[in-house]
């Protein structure tokens, strides 16, 4: 069966310093590949997605970026956090273009 | 532009009651519907989809193509059913790509 695997649980760094979210699918291959934000009252917001190695597409400007190194990996990146950075980060990944997407645990994010 | 709009953010209703929960889309195509569901403490999953027409947890989902709107629905509430709901539209080949609604949190009374 698939998994899918995000760490840290939770994260709490000051502004201005690097970031590295990784995410990780295990049990399928080339999976198409997602960022979202969960912010109270907005929903979920998608950052980035990816339909294969080294193809990203960032959905919104902003402070961040993503990487997929490896087919199963998805990396969420930024090189100085901001306090608006701050935030539930989810990953997640589908099976081509068949819709229905399957959520990590997710990753919450406290910029100080 | 592609938009899903669920206009409440928080929906209590007392348990055995009927539920419905609204939900607002615009697209101009014919997208795939869903609603997710995220329990406390438990991972964003699925809870179903337009094309499926199925039940799930006692729940339904009925697409009004002339009103762009996919409420969910279920006649008889439970305490188990409190959850924050997201409706979310995934246009026709699109990478799967979702677009999700702000969601909407709904508490069961006892």
């Amino acid at each position: 069966s698939q998994t899918i695997h995000q760490w840290p649980a939770t994260l709490v760094q000051p502004v201005g310093s690097p970031l590295s979210l990784e995410c990780t699918v295990e049990g399928t291959s080339n999976p198409n590949l997602y960022w979202y934000r969960q912010a109270a009252g907005r929903g979920l917001q998608l950052l980035f997605y990816s339909v294969g190695i080294g193809q990203i597409s960032s959905e919104v400007p902003q402070n961040l970026s993503a990487s997929r190194p490896q087919d199963r990996q998805f990396i969420l990146s930024s090189k100085k956090l901001l306090l608006s950075d701050s935030g539930f980060y989810l990953c997640a990944w589908a099976r081509g273009t068949l819709g229905q997407q399957y959520f990590g645990p997710g990753t919450r994010l406290t910029v100080t | 532009a592609q938009r899903v709009t669920q206009p409440e953010k928080l929906l209590s209703v007392f348990k055995g009651a009927p539920v419905e929960l609204k939900c607002n889309y615009s697209y101009s195509g014919s997208p795939e519907l869903f609603w997710y569901v995220q329990y406390s403490r438990q991972r964003l999953q699925l809870l179903l989809r337009h094309i499926s027409r199925e039940s799930i947890k006692g729940f339904t989902a009925d697409l009004n193509k002339g009103e762009t709107s996919f409420h969910l629905k279920k006649p008889f509430a439970q305490e188990e059913d409190s959850a924050m709901y997201y409706c979310a539209l995934s246009p026709p080949s699109s990478a799967s790509k979702i677009i999700f609604g702000s969601g909407t949190r709904l508490s069961i009374r006892p």
